[in-house]
């Protein structure tokens, strides 16, 4: 089955303590992104990924960082994460940039106390 | 920069009114796409439209694209609780949003029994 995944599902922290979020696809897809939800303001793009090793940065990317050292996965790196940092995150795949359909993932919800 | 506005915000309609979600982008789009995300659940993608002037059905919805590639519309014949959710629209960025999604914030819809 074609499916993104991402883990956890739901995670509390605290301020400044590191955090990662997976995500892992099974579709071989080049292209993947990180994007945050948050209430009135829709889908915000953090960073996108068009390949292994060829990162960059989306419209929200101050405070994340990201790596795509293995072409099925590109996990979210939050340093020192912040209160503002608490959101909904979606993982997404596609086979192309913004001309193919994008293959979300389940969602992390994330507080930051 | 680029930009999807999407009206209106939210919707509220009673079981079996018509419903319509508008969509416009600031530049010419090579596609649209559209995706629905229920209450609690991710964005999956439901169409692509990519000639002018396109217009494609799915059961009760309908979408189109604008003659000019920078609008594009669904609407839903006849709603029902399953209709329930947010829609956004989708465009591809370019120049500077290269490699982007750009998503509109999204039309809540809730529908009364």
């Amino acid at each position: 089955e074609a499916q993104v995944t991402q883990n956890p599902r739901y995670l509390i922290t605290v301020t400044g303590k590191k955090l990662t979020v997976t995500c892992s696809q099974n579709m071989n897809h080049e292209y993947m992104s990180w994007y945050r939800q948050d209430p009135g303001l829709g889908l915000r793009q953090i960073y996108y990924s068009m390949n292994v090793e060829v990162t960059d940065k989306g419209d929200v990317p101050e405070g994340y960082k990201v790596s795509r050292k293995e072409k099925r996965n590109f996990p979210l790196i939050l340093e020192s994460p912040s209160p503002n940092q608490t959101s909904l995150y979606f993982c997404a795949s596609s086979l192309s940039t913004g001309h193919t359909e994008a293959f979300f993932g389940q969602g992390t919800r994330l507080t930051v106390v | 920069g680029q930009q999807v506005m999407q009206i209106p915000q939210y919707q509220h309609v009673q079981e079996g009114e018509d419903f319509t979600t508008y969509c416009n982008s600031s530049t010419t789009l090579s596609n649209i796409q559209w995706y629905k995300q229920r209450p609690g659940g991710h964005p999956v993608f439901l169409i692509q439209l990519v000639k002018s002037g396109e217009v494609k059905k799915q059961k009760r919805l309908t979408f189109q694209f604008g003659e000019a590639k920078k609008n594009s519309s669904l609407h839903i014949t006849a709603t029902q609780t399953t209709d329930v959710g947010t829609y956004f629209c989708a465009g591809p960025g370019y120049g500077g949003s290269q490699g982007n999604l750009i998503f509109g914030k999204g039309t809540k819809l809730s529908v009364k029994p």
